[in-house]
């Protein structure tokens, strides 16, 4: 049982260089989530995409962008990481209509130096 | 945005007490979930609420939805020490947007 699968795990950046998060689930669910958590904070929606081929911005979306590739994947590219992105990343997704618990990945830890 | 309160921040509580932590919010929502998450991982999924004063138990775990729909609380019986970690309220608005209350930190003294 897979469930939501983000890669990497960890990732060192340096300032201004870009990446991007990979987020697969295998639920067959409908919307995914992006998240940031920073200590007292909680976690902070950064892109949602509700159902594929839409996506909106969560309360910080700036810095950041996403892409639904397709029902299963969402990633989420940073195109020049500043130390203020040194947080964990969290992918979640969940069914759209009835049952609307959302499901977590693993988490993936960034650092920007 | 939305904004979540959740209180209180942090919890130090005798082993066997019960636990008791809720959330407000200044707008409706039609879900309230609770999740719980430990050093390293993800948030896991405790219970999910769907109706006005639904009351919802899961074992030692009691949450209700608000009659209001902007509030939900959250109450551990007889807490054990594996309990610790940080709990979150999360909110569902229509359209599927899913936002977080900052968490309430537990702690258990054996």
């Amino acid at each position: 049982n897979a469930g939501v699968t983000q890669t990497p795990k960890f990732q060192v950046l340096k300032t201004g260089q870009s990446m991007t998060l990979q987020c697969a689930q295998d639920m067959n669910h409908n919307s995914m989530y992006w998240y940031r958590q920073d200590p007292g904070m909680g976690l902070r929606l950064i892109y949602y995409s509700a159902s594929e081929g839409t996506t909106d911005k969560g309360e910080v979306p700036n810095g950041y962008n996403v892409s639904r590739l397709n029902k299963r994947e969402f990633s989420l590219r940073l195109e020049s990481a500043a130390p203020s992105q040194t947080s964990v990343y969290f992918c979640a997704s969940s069914e759209y209509r009835g049952n609307t618990e959302a499901f977590f990945g693993q988490g993936t830890r960034l650092t920007v130096v | 945005g939305q904004q979540l309160n959740q209180s209180p921040q942090s919890m130090f509580i005798q082993e066997g007490e019960d636990v008791s932590m809720n959330c407000t919010s200044s707008s409706i929502f039609n879900t309230w979930l609770w999740y719980k998450q430990d050093p390293g991982e993800g948030p896991v999924l405790l219970i999910a609420l769907y109706k006005a004063g639904e009351l919802t138990s899961n074992g030692r775990l009691t949450a209700q939805f608000g009659i209001t729909r902007k509030d939900s609380f959250l109450n551990i019986s007889a807490s054990i020490p594996s309990d610790v970690g940080i709990y979150f309220c999360a909110g569902m608005e229509y359209g599927n947007k899913l936002v977080f209350g900052a968490g309430t930190i537990l702690r258990v003294k054996s």
